[in-house]
């Protein structure tokens, strides 16, 4: 069974470059989360999705970032402007619905590097 | 609010020796803890979970951890570690009170197995 899609891997820019990272989740799946890994924060959860719509965002940054899900297999988050600080490996992951007992699935993220 | 603690960031055993990773949560309603175990370049794959039911819990690879109400703790262990056990692992803890909350997670410890 597919997992997690994210894209792209990799993602090298230049700062001030708006940056988009997909991701489809696992077939079935009811809810979606983005997260941000970073040495210094380690794992921080921006926001997540059930059923297509955003229930918590409390954990986006800043207005420079936003995220969509038009459909149950696409999500996006976008950042615009990016900046050096925004520099880190965002991991999707996307769990089954009944409540938060159940595991969640990691994609293998995207290296972000603002430069 | 929950969160977690990770004692030691890094950890370092001898191959054929007890791993034991120690996991701290705090929550104001009983937990649903999680290990979670990242391989270089990858995202986190689940090693086990404890929801309710048997506090001694079983999980992939050889991996067990216990849930200790009284010590909140849930520390993982094996009693012989292999190489290819080297990697990150994260611990854990999301709010059993209803809603799919993304996990609080702790700051990971890094075990490294020595020949």
């Amino acid at each position: 069974d597919a997992g997690v899609i994210q894209s792209p891997r990799h993602e090298v820019t230049e700062m001030g470059q708006e940056v988009t990272l997909r991701c489809k989740p696992i077939s079935g799946h009811d809810y979606l989360f983005w997260y941000r890994q970073t040495m210094m924060r380690g794992l921080e959860l921006l926001i997540y999705f059930n059923n297509n719509v955003p229930i918590d965002d409390s954990g986006m940054p800043e207005d420079r970032f936003s995220a969509k899900m038009p459909n149950a297999s696409f999500s996006t988050l976008k950042i615009q402007p990016s900046e050096p600080r925004d520099s880190a490996v965002y991991f999707c992951a996307s769990s089954l619905s009944g409540g938060s007992n159940q595991p969640q699935h990691f994609g293998d993220g995207t290296r972000l590097s603002i430069l | 609010a929950q969160s977690v603690t990770q004692l030691g960031s890094h950890v370092s055993v001898s191959e054929g020796a007890l791993v034991l990773l120690r996991c701290n949560y705090s929550s104001s309603v009983p937990p649903y803890l999680f290990w979670y175990v990242q391989y270089p370049n990858q995202g986190l794959q689940l090693l086990l979970k404890y929801t309710t039911g048997a506090t001694l819990v079983k999980g992939i690879n050889g991996f067990e951890a216990e849930f200790k109400k009284s010590e909140t703790s849930f520390h993982l262990t094996k009693p012989s570690a292999h190489m290819s056990d080297a990697a990150e692992y994260f611990c854990a803890v999301s709010d059993s009170g209803g809603g799919a909350d993304g996990l609080t997670f702790g700051k990971g410890t890094h075990l490294i197995i020595q020949p």
